[in-house]
């Protein structure tokens, strides 16, 4: 299995100010129709996880601007320019290029 | 509007079987995979497996391969995620999502308890 390792665990951050989430691969999400499959999932208490981010930069309908994903091959990054409250919740990225499909841990992103 | 919608919330004991589904609506539902992901108390997603309801061509993670059984009706456009006999270890939040993920259900809470 694609084993994908994000960092940090948890990210305490102040309203306003810049968040960034690392995820990396064991293996290259190239498929060989050229396109990588790396998605960017929020999930808020309570609720079902609802994408981001597809295919490492493209903004799902709805998303903030201050939402961007970014990356090639094996290490990919979103980020969250500025802060709200409502970012509260854990991210997880996840790869759809090799079966089986797989998450990251996630990433909890918390207000200081 | 493309909707996945899931059955209600379980409570079993441990050696039943249980059925939950996952009925879709306002897309073509033979046409786009359907995956099931599992959320232990607390934890992570887990993607479980996926089934395509065009020809039901079913992949399943290694980690569940053989402790579930996905399937679908496409005639009533609804998936399928079964165990045959459950354990406190199933105890868990169930989603499933139509390929890709932009679209996910509600969840199913299944809670396994003697």
């Amino acid at each position: 299995d694609v084993v994908m390792t994000q960092s940090p665990l948890s990210l305490p951050v102040t309203l306003g100010q810049p968040a960034s989430i690392s995820c990396r691969s064991s293996q290259s999400l190239v498929y060989s129709d050229g396109n990588t499959y790396l998605n960017w999932f929020q999930q808020r208490p309570g609720q079902s996880p609802r994408r981001l981010i597809y295919k490492v930069s493209n903004r799902d309908s709805g998303v903030p601007d201050r939402f961007s994903g970014s990356g090639s091959g094996t290490d990919f990054t979103l980020k969250i320019s500025r802060v709200e409250a409502e970012d509260v919740g854990v991210y997880y990225c996840m790869q759809g290029t090799h079966f089986p499909l797989t998450f990251g841990g996630g990433t909890k992103v918390e207000i200081k | 509007e493309v909707q996945l919608v899931q059955s209600g919330a379980e409570v079993k004991k441990p050696g039943e079987s249980l059925k939950i589904s996952c009925k879709g609506s306002g897309y073509s539902f033979t046409s786009y995979w359907i995956g099931w992901v599992r959320q232990m108390p607390g934890k992570g997603l887990e993607w479980m497996g996926i089934i395509y309801p065009g020809d039901s061509d079913t992949r399943y993670s290694p980690s569940f391969q053989g402790q579930v059984t996905i399937s679908a009706d496409k005639s009533i456009s609804t998936a399928y995620l079964q165990w045959s006999s459950l354990k406190a270890s199933d105890t868990a939040m169930y989603y499933c999502a139509r390929e890709g993920g932009l679209c996910w259900g509600q969840g199913t809470l299944v809670t396994v308890s003697s």
